[in-house]
């Protein structure tokens, strides 16, 4: 399976600008960057995905690198709520585009300070 | 979208007990899942549930131990056989409602075995 590499925590203060970046080097032409995050004592949420071009949606924003062997997850206003575990997953394509499964790293804690 | 529905929320066991834990989803779904996530640790899978037939385990997971059920496509069953404390984690149902569309996930169910 294509890994990603995410730093273990970062900080960030209310109402600022948040990008949490994610390494792939291997991933291969067909793997989907996908971003989960896990709010304290909650299952993990979809937060956004995309394969080449940058993508947008009312959560965040997700930047892919040209090479497409990082991209980087940005909140654009961080909120208190927004304290979590962000994954960075590639989607891993086993019989099948549509049978994929998600295989979760160890994540990036984003504490948010008020 | 899809609800997911647990049961229970969280239950203390006896070692050599078995716990089945219970996955409702509002909606028929192509895809179930069952995860494990260990205290402070990520997400790891443990089969995918598939529909009418047996669930596909991941490497290190087993029947025996984790036998799963997925009569239709809205529930799903994992039970935890033969208990031991080492199986103390938090155990979570995942369901994704059509091919290449989100992941959608329960609350957990916390088990404490004793």
């Amino acid at each position: 399976d294509a890994k990603t590499t995410q730093p273990n925590s970062m900080e960030s203060n209310e109402e600022e600008p948040v990008h949490l970046p994610c390494n792939h080097s291997t991933i291969s032409g067909t793997d989907y960057i996908h971003w989960y995050r896990q709010l304290p004592s909650q299952g993990p949420e979809y937060v956004i995905h995309g394969l080449t071009s940058n993508v947008n949606n009312r959560m965040a924003s997700l930047a892919i690198a040209e090479d497409r062997k990082s991209s980087t997850l940005i909140l654009h206003r961080a909120t208190l709520r927004d304290a979590a575990v962000y994954y960075c997953i590639l989607r891993d394509v086993s019989g099948g585009g549509s049978n994929y499964k998600l295989t979760f790293g160890k994540g990036t804690l984003l504490t948010v300070n008020p | 979208s899809a609800v997911i529905s647990q049961k229970p929320s969280r239950d203390i066991c006896q070692r050599g007990t078995s716990l089945t834990i219970q996955c409702q989803v509002d909606s028929q779904v192509t895809m179930m899942f069952w995860y494990r996530q260990q205290p402070g640790q990520s997400l790891t899978l443990i089969a995918t549930a598939n529909q009418g037939s047996e669930a596909t385990y991941e490497s290190g997971f087993v029947i025996d131990k984790f036998p799963i059920s997925r009569p239709n496509l809205t529930f799903s069953t994992l039970t935890v056989s033969n208990m031991s404390p080492e199986d103390s984690s938090i155990y979570l149902c995942s369901a994704r409602p059509q091919a290449n569309t989100e992941a959608f996930f329960g609350q957990g169910t916390r088990l404490t075995v004793v």
